[in-house]
């Protein structure tokens, strides 16, 4: 079955504690992103993939790493969360040939930082 | 900059009732256009786009038609049923760098009651 697929799902840290949410895809998509969603702000962008080692910034990178060293995986890292940092995180996949694709998202990391 | 409005939420509606959910983007470029729907628990799933002016994108009894006059492309369905409750997210694409990169509206919550 196609998908992307997120871990944990659910996740209760401490200020400070460093964390990753893996991410995986196995459509072999070429491009990957990270999305963040808070109330009343939708969905926003925090870092995409377009292929293996290529990474750039969305709209709110602060606070966040990733890193694209094989094609089906684009865990995010925080270093050192903070509390505006709970939030529900999407990651998605599409493919990039031809015309603009469907973005596929995983099932969300609920994200909680005391 | 590149953005999307949707009408603010949360609408309620009765079983068969028509449904409109506003948006409207920012005419910059030429973006790609969609909606995406999020069930409860679940990541977002695309539920229909269009590519260009005047394309009217339809799945599972929705509808939007893509209006570069009004810069507009409002969801529609004909006669809501209780599993279509859900939040749905109006996006577009970015005007510049990759195509791959959406941005979303804030999200619009659908109830509908038996």
């Amino acid at each position: 079955e196609a998908q992307v697929t997120q871990n944990p799902r659910y996740l209760i840290t401490v200020t400070g504690k460093k964390l990753t949410v893996t991410c995986s895809q196995n459509m072999n998509h070429e491009y990957m992103s990270w999305y963040r969603q808070d109330p009343g702000l939708g969905l926003r962008q925090i870092y995409y993939s377009m292929n293996v080692e290529v990474t750039d910034k969305g709209d709110v990178p602060e606070g966040y790493k990733v890193s694209r060293k094989e094609k089906r995986n684009f865990p995010l890292i925080l270093e050192s969360p903070s509390p505006n940092q709970t939030s529900l995180y999407f990651c998605a996949s599409s493919s990039t040939g031809g015309i603009i694709n469907e973005q596929f998202f995983g099932p969300g990391t609920r994200l909680t930082v005391l | 900059g590149d953005s999307v409005t949707q009408m603010e939420g949360p609408v309620t509606l009765s079983e068969e009732a028509f449904l409109t959910i506003n948006c409207t983007y920012t005419a910059t470029g030429y973006p790609s256009l969609f909606w995406y729907v999020q069930y409860p628990g679940e990541g977002l799933q695309l539920l229909l786009k269009a590519t260009k002016a005047d394309d009217k994108g339809s799945n599972k009894g929705f509808e939007a038609t893509y209006r570069k006059e009004t810069t507009s492309f409002h969801l529609e369905k004909g006669s809501v049923q209780v599993s279509d409750s859900a939040v749905y997210f109006c996006a577009r694409t970015i005007s510049s760098g990759s195509a791959r990169q959406l941005t979303f509206g804030s999200g619009t919550q659908l109830t509908v009651l038996p």
